[in-house]
């Protein structure tokens, strides 16, 4: 699997759109980009996942650059509730394992 | 509500004890995974299941066991094999194997 890089920890305001940068500058033409979240003590939380073309659900927006070697998830109006650890993840379509790195620490502050 | 459950939230192992975690899931999926957590670390995968009765080792199956005799389960055991048991334990499950995963809220595990 290709790997990612992630920003250690991030703050963001509540209200305000969080803006969570990934790099994998290695990825392969058939890996798809994931995102979870784990809440602390809790079990992670599968938020949207992405081939090439940017996506949206109700949690979150996911943009993928035109090269795929990096990408943004895009939290609109983070709640205090957002506050978790946020993986990103390369994987490929076969590939049986997520491995999940260290993550960012997104603090939403009131 | 459809979901995946794991019991017991917490669990205490003494010295030389085995102990099970159960993972239950009505999803309806047909692969099934086990994660140990560390502390302030990613995710190991211990084993997975791709349908009933057939079940294969992942990174760090050594002092662990399983069974997969119903869809909706995929019990975990702890042995007494397994020197250094303490960590978080996450079940997942997908629709298939290369689908997207989705996790129980885990089970802390604890030795006395």
């Amino acid at each position: 699997d290709a790997k990612t890089t992630q920003p250690p920890s991030m703050d963001c305001a509540e209200g305000r759109a969080a803006n969570l940068p990934c790099n994998h500058s290695t990825i392969s033409g058939n890996e798809y980009v994931y995102w979870y979240r784990q809440i602390h003590s809790q079990g992670p939380q599968y938020i949207i996942h992405g081939l090439k073309n940017n996506e949206t659900n109700e949690m979150a927006s996911l943009i993928i650059t035109e090269d795929r070697k990096s990408s943004t998830l895009i939290l609109p109006h983070a709640t205090l509730r957002d506050t978790a650890v946020y993986y990103c993840i390369v994987r490929y379509a076969n590939d049986y394992k997520l491995s999940f790195g260290a993550g960012t620490t997104v603090t939403v502050r009131a | 509500d459809g979901g995946i459950t794991q019991s017991p939230k917490y669990l205490f192992r003494k010295e030389g004890q085995n102990v099970t975690l159960s993972c239950e899931q009505n999803l309806n999926h047909d692969a099934m995974y086990w994660y140990r957590q560390d502390p302030g670390q990613g995710l190991r995968l211990i084993y997975y299941s791709q349908i009933v009765n057939d079940f294969q080792k992942g990174d760090i199956a050594e002092g662990y066991s399983v069974s997969r005799e119903k869809k909706e389960s995929f019990p975990l055991t702890v042995t007494s094999a397994q020197k250094n048991p303490t960590a978080f334990y996450l079940c997942a499950s997908s629709a298939a194997n290369q689908e997207t995963q989705y996790f129980g809220p885990g089970t802390r595990l604890l030795v006395l």
